[in-house]
């Protein structure tokens, strides 16, 4: 069975620095998506981050982007220039690319940024 | 406009009762979710449905029982509620079978 386990329950960055979020999972797949999804106070959850395993170039999305090593099974979150609004809880996801589709999350790293 | 709304936000109730948690999405997807996330922040998939097809059932009791009338509409009925329910929902859609998922804002439900 997949798992993924995010280790990090609470971490806190200054504003303006760099901070990254650890990721690890497990899979017998060789053909996979991950995913980072962000969850304000508000609630929403906010799809911040894909990648497919095939594909050996990390993903970026403005600020944000991963550093994906697939033999280690490990899937990071790098927040660059972290800003107040970027505080919120972040899950890491794991979708297989064929039968179920359901999505496996971590139990979450709450991020707080410091002023 | 919200893309994925759900309705009520609160829902403050006894144990025994039933309750519903309606979901609408205006984006055209064929595939909607329900998630429950429980004090832990741990979320986990109940259901997806694809087309009104169910499509993903996990073990969740039978007091569960989602609905959808049409494809932007996903609701959830849970009948005989218990004091392990209090949890937030969230309700999603994608625009096919796992494809990355829009999320509603969530309905925190309370039992007392």
């Amino acid at each position: 069975a997949q798992t993924v386990t995010q280790s990090q329950p609470e971490m806190s960055v200054q504003e303006a620095e760099t901070v990254t979020l650890s990721c690890t999972y497990d899979t017998s797949e060789s053909d996979y998506y991950l995913f980072w999804y962000k969850q304000p106070p508000s609630r929403q959850m906010i799809l911040v981050i894909r990648q497919e395993a095939y594909k050996q170039q990390n993903a970026t999305e403005n600020r944000f982007s991963v550093n994906f090593q697939k033999a280690a099974k490990s899937f990071s979150l790098k927040i660059s220039d972290s800003q107040l609004g970027d505080a919120a809880m972040y899950f890491c996801a794991y979708r297989r690319t064929s039968g179920t589709y359901k999505y496996i999350f971590g139990t979450g790293t709450r991020l707080k940024v410091l002023a | 406009d919200t893309a994925v709304s759900q309705t009520p936000k609160y829902l403050v109730t006894q144990m025994g009762n039933d309750k519903s948690i309606k979901c609408e999405q205006n984006l055209g997807h064929d595939t909607m979710y329900w998630y429950k996330q429980d004090s832990k922040k741990f979320l986990k998939i109940m259901f997806s449905y694809n087309n009104k097809e169910l499509i993903i059932n996990e073990t969740v009791p039978n007091r569960f029982s989602p609905k959808s009338p049409d494809k932007a509409h996903l609701n959830l009925h849970i009948n005989s509620l218990e004091l392990g329910d209090s949890a937030v929902y969230f309700c999603a859609s994608s625009q096919e079978l796992g494809q990355p998922q829009h999320f509603g804002d969530g309905t925190r439900l309370s039992i007392l």
